[in-house]
């Protein structure tokens, strides 16, 4: 069975904490994503990766930073928590080629920030 | 660009009732459309696919057909039952956009009993 797997299902952290999200899968996908859910926004692209080292911005980077050392994790970084950055993120997983990828999904991290 | 429109929720039906949520999409070219569930506290499963004009895809009693002329992918179970009350998500796939994701908004179902 596919996993993705994401290191906190919640965490608290203050304003100004520098704050790891981690996420592993064990499907040997290229592709990683990071995406933020806000109600009334649903999902916004964060960064994605399309193989080690390498990273993309997605539509909100601002705030954040990713690694990807290894294939299998990707890890989503807050250099300096912000009370904004209170939401549930979300990691995903999918595989490349031509084709219907479909992206598989971590349980999510809800994180707050105070 | 590419996008999609979902209809607003929050959706409240009665068990055994029929359930449609609309899904609409901008895209260039031929994308794959999906939608994708999202249970309480957890995160979200595909539900179902599609990936060409006039597919249909089908599973756990919904089912979805890819209306290209309407642009289209709208979600129909014919009996909703309590455990399906969820957030339901729209979204496309597009290899002219290096298969980059676009969500809905998502659409929240409350199955009561």
């Amino acid at each position: 069975d596919v996993k993705v797997t994401q290191s906190s299902r919640y965490l608290v952290k203050r304003t100004g904490e520098k704050v790891f999200l981690e996420c592993v899968q064990d499907m040997d996908h290229e592709n990683m994503f990071w995406y933020r859910q806000d109600p009334g926004l649903g999902l916004r692209l964060i960064y994605f990766s399309y193989d080690v080292k390498m990273k993309e911005k997605g539509d909100i980077p601002e705030g954040y930073s990713v690694s990807r050392e290894k294939k299998e994790r990707f890890s989503l970084i807050l250099e300096s928590a912000s009370t904004n950055q209170t939401s549930m993120y979300l990691c995903a997983s999918s595989s490349t080629g031509t084709g219907a990828y479909e992206q598989y999904f971590g349980p999510g991290t809800r994180l707050t920030v105070t | 660009g590419d996008s999609v429109t979902q209809m607003e929720g929050p959706v409240t039906l009665s068990e055994e009732a029929f359930l449609t949520i609309n899904c609409t999409y901008t895209a260039t070219g031929y994308p794959s459309l999906f939608w994708y569930v999202q249970y309480p506290g957890e995160g979200l499963q595909l539900l179902l696919k599609a990936t060409k004009a006039d597919d249909k895809g089908s599973n756990k009693g919904f089912e979805a057909t890819y209306r290209k002329e309407t642009t289209s992918f709208h979600l129909e179970k014919g009996s909703v039952q309590v455990s399906d009350s969820a957030v339901y998500f729209c979204a496309l796939s597009n290899s002219n956009t290096g298969n980059q994701f676009y969500f809905g908004t998502g659409t929240s179902l409350t199955v009561i009993p």
